[in-house]
């Protein structure tokens, strides 16, 4: 069965931190990881991952992806409050069949 | 086991057809939500319920449309007027504790529609 889990559940940081969250994926036929932010209705897209050791960035945030070891990383730097929020890993596989995880519940405090 | 169920998995559909898509949950949550994903695009939501017999248009709601006589039960009808409905469908449920924010979502396992 195809798995997608997520570290930490929930966090707490203050304003200027830096976050690393995991993700770590069981997949058949793994084809992307994705992650996605979700603060309102919708979850927002942040990142598709495909290859390895590929660095995706945007502003303050990053994520790479290992496939060896089944694992990927969101970074952000620099948090602010608005950066709160749920973070959702997905990853995909067979016929595009999408295995999310629960989510990382992020909070920041000022 | 709690959770949510989309049925079926696969689905054809005729041009000019209505077909319906089924998303059923037991996780006694209050918020249901409908999201279309197409290739190399992230979730899209197309409409969205906070409460029995309420529900609200998302980002994508043209073409489409929802009911919720029940709790557990938020079927989406892809019409006649959708003109590109082929993608991938995915339900979702959460707690709602009145504003949205912050309360991960549980996802089906989706529903594949193609037009033949």
């Amino acid at each position: 069965e195809d798995k997608v889990v997520q570290s930490p559940l929930s966090l707490v940081v203050h304003e200027g931190d830096t976050v690393t969250l995991n993700c770590s994926y069981e997949v058949t036929n793994f084809r992307s990881l994705l992650w996605y932010k979700q603060e309102k209705k919708a979850p927002t897209f942040l990142f598709m991952l495909t290859s390895s050791g590929i660095e995706k960035k945007s502003g303050r945030l990053s994520s790479i992806l290992d496939k060896k070891e089944l694992f990927s990383i969101l970074n952000i730097t620099a948090t602010q409050t608005g950066d709160s929020a749920v973070y959702l890993c997905v990853s995909s596989g067979t016929a595009s069949k999408l295995t999310f995880g629960t989510g990382t519940r992020l909070q920041v405090t000022l | 086991d709690g959770g949510i169920t989309q049925s079926p998995k696969y689905l054809f559909r005729k041009e000019g057809q209505n077909v319906t898509l089924s998303c059923e949950q037991n996780l006694n949550h209050d918020a249901m939500y409908w999201y279309r994903q197409d290739p190399g695009q992230g979730l899209r939501l197309i409409y969205y319920s906070q409460i029995v017999n309420d529900f609200q248009k998302g980002d994508i709601a043209e073409g489409y449309s929802v009911s919720r006589e029940k709790k557990e039960s938020f079927p989406l009808t892809v019409t006649s007027a959708q003109k590109n409905p082929t993608a991938f469908y995915l339900c979702a449920s959460s707690i709602f504790d009145g504003t949205h924010s912050n309360q991960p979502q549980h996802f089906g396992d989706g529903t594949r529609l193609s037009i033949l």
